[in-house]
């Protein structure tokens, strides 16, 4: 149990366009999902607290007009990067928390890695 | 954003040996979790600590969560290669939120 499957796993896009990370969890129910980036070789950053039915929480020097959190519903949260640099190249994690049953805790998505060209 | 220090920062071992590593904070947390992480991969959670002085353990693993409340410790015992990887600290410090701040990581290497 406590699956969290995140898409797509790798994209490569052109600078100047925008890329949206989907965050799922798969078999609970999760009111918050956070984002994390991770650079080469170094820690997982929290980027932002994403809230279902409210406006995210994001951590302090992170853009919320860059990265865009929607979290319409208990099992979706979105990560859309906007006008992509190359600088915004990294890999992109999101992980879930599970409030009831036996999937209490959190758990990590499998991450996307964004190349911008 | 702020991080937690981990040591050593990588570290190559010989199959069969006992590994340790830990996790330092100058501010005190309540809630310590060990992941592991593989490389292209999300994070896997370990094990979870959640009270000063506990030691846990899952398998070939145990952690502790110091008595302080601002370090935790990790270690493998009998190490297999399967054991490579990065592991990372995280903890929480305010009960009133949910996030966590992640160690600085331990890149470890096993030589069969």
């Amino acid at each position: 149990g406590a699956v969290v499957s995140q898409h797509p796993s790798r994209v490569i896009c052109k600078s100047g366009t925008s890329v949206k990370i989907e965050c799922r969890s798969l078999d609970f129910q999760a009111t918050t999902m956070f984002w994390y980036r991770q650079f080469p070789k170094q820690s997982l950053m929290l980027m932002a607290t994403s809230n279902e039915g409210s406006k995210a929480t994001y951590e302090q020097g992170v853009e919320k007009d860059k990265f865009l959190i929607n979290h319409a519903s208990l099992t979706l949260s979105t990560l859309t990067v906007t006008s992509a640099h190359p600088e915004d190249s990294s890999f992109y994690i999101c992980s879930a928390r599970a409030t009831t049953g036996i999937n209490y805790g959190y758990t990590f998505g499998s991450g996307t890695r964004l190349t911008v060209v | 954003g702020q991080q937690l220090n981990q040591s050593p920062q990588s570290m190559f071992i010989q199959e069969g040996e006992d590994v340790s590593m830990n996790c330092t904070s100058s501010s005190i947390f309540n809630t310590w979790l060990w992941y592991k992480q593989d490389p292209g991969e999300g994070p896997v959670l370990l094990i979870a600590l959640y009270k000063a002085g506990e030691l846990t353990s899952n398998g070939r693993l145990t952690a502790q969560f110091g008595i302080t409340r601002k370090d935790s410790f990790l270690n493998i015992s009998a190490s297999i290669p399967s054991d490579v990887g990065i592991y990372f600290c995280a903890g929480r410090a305010d009960s009133g939120t949910y996030k966590y701040i992640f160690g600085t990581g331990t890149r470890l290497k096993v030589l069969a």
